[in-house]
């Protein structure tokens, strides 16, 4: 596609249950990045891979959270035994690499915990 | 330990006026310096950037300005159109961490008709 697809857009999840959020990044983007804004904040960095390798996870707020991109492509974040705190928006991010003109977002996955 | 502040929640402005948003930043190994645009239920957009090594970037209506001494940086909108209500966000990043943002916590600009 033409940018960056995310899915679910909405996800309920009952406080203990995981839960993992897809992105499919732009085709041909190095460089693929996870961000969670919580509401009325800025983006907070999580992780950063470039192809398949995840170079930088130190925003992983703890070992409950993991991302992976197996295939250099499409990217899954994994939330396990999610607790109401963890309730944001989730956006992935693609760019060809390189400190250039900034990243192509997705619109977001909206998760909340209940 | 905010690394990137935007004081103004929220700013309003009268169509075909100026939109001044201010944007602080405390890592003076940040080298790189964006702003987003970001409407309801989407991803930010990415607006104009500008480098370390200039102090001024231009295109069409938005201006950023950089003032390194300061570690403030600007975005000027003139004119201002309805159409640029939306959260501005400001991001800075350093060249050794890779393509990492770092961003602030947004300025909801209302451009009243």
């Amino acid at each position: 596609g033409a940018g960056v697809s995310q899915s679910p857009r909405y996800k309920v999840a009952k406080r203990g249950q995981d839960v993992a959020l897809r992105c499919d990044p732009i085709s041909g983007h190095v460089s693929l990045f996870w961000y969670q804004q919580a509401l009325g904040q800025g983006p907070e960095f999580l992780t950063y891979f470039q192809n398949e390798a995840q170079l930088d996870k130190s925003g992983l707020p703890s070992d409950r959270f993991f991302a992976e991109r197996p295939e250099g492509s499409v990217s899954t974040l994994k939330i396990q035994r999610t607790q109401q705190e963890d309730s944001a928006v989730y956006l992935c991010a693609s760019s060809l690499g390189g400190q250039g003109n900034g990243y192509t977002f997705g619109s977001g996955t909206r998760l909340t915990v209940v | 330990d905010q690394q990137v502040k935007q004081n103004s929640p929220s700013l309003s402005v009268q169509e075909g006026r100026i939109s001044i948003l201010n944007c602080d930043y405390t890592n003076s190994m940040f080298d790189y310096f964006l702003w987003y645009k970001k409407y309801p239920a989407e991803g930010p957009t990415f607006l104009i950037s500008i480098s370390s090594i200039k102090d001024k970037n231009e295109d069409g209506r938005f201006t950023v300005f950089l003032n390194k001494s300061a570690k403030h940086l600007s975005l000027h909108i003139v004119p201002s159109q309805p159409g640029d209500s939306a959260v501005y966000f400001c991001a800075a990043s350093e060249l050794s961490a890779g393509n990492m943002l770092t961003f602030g916590g947004g300025t909801r600009l209302m451009v009243k008709p």
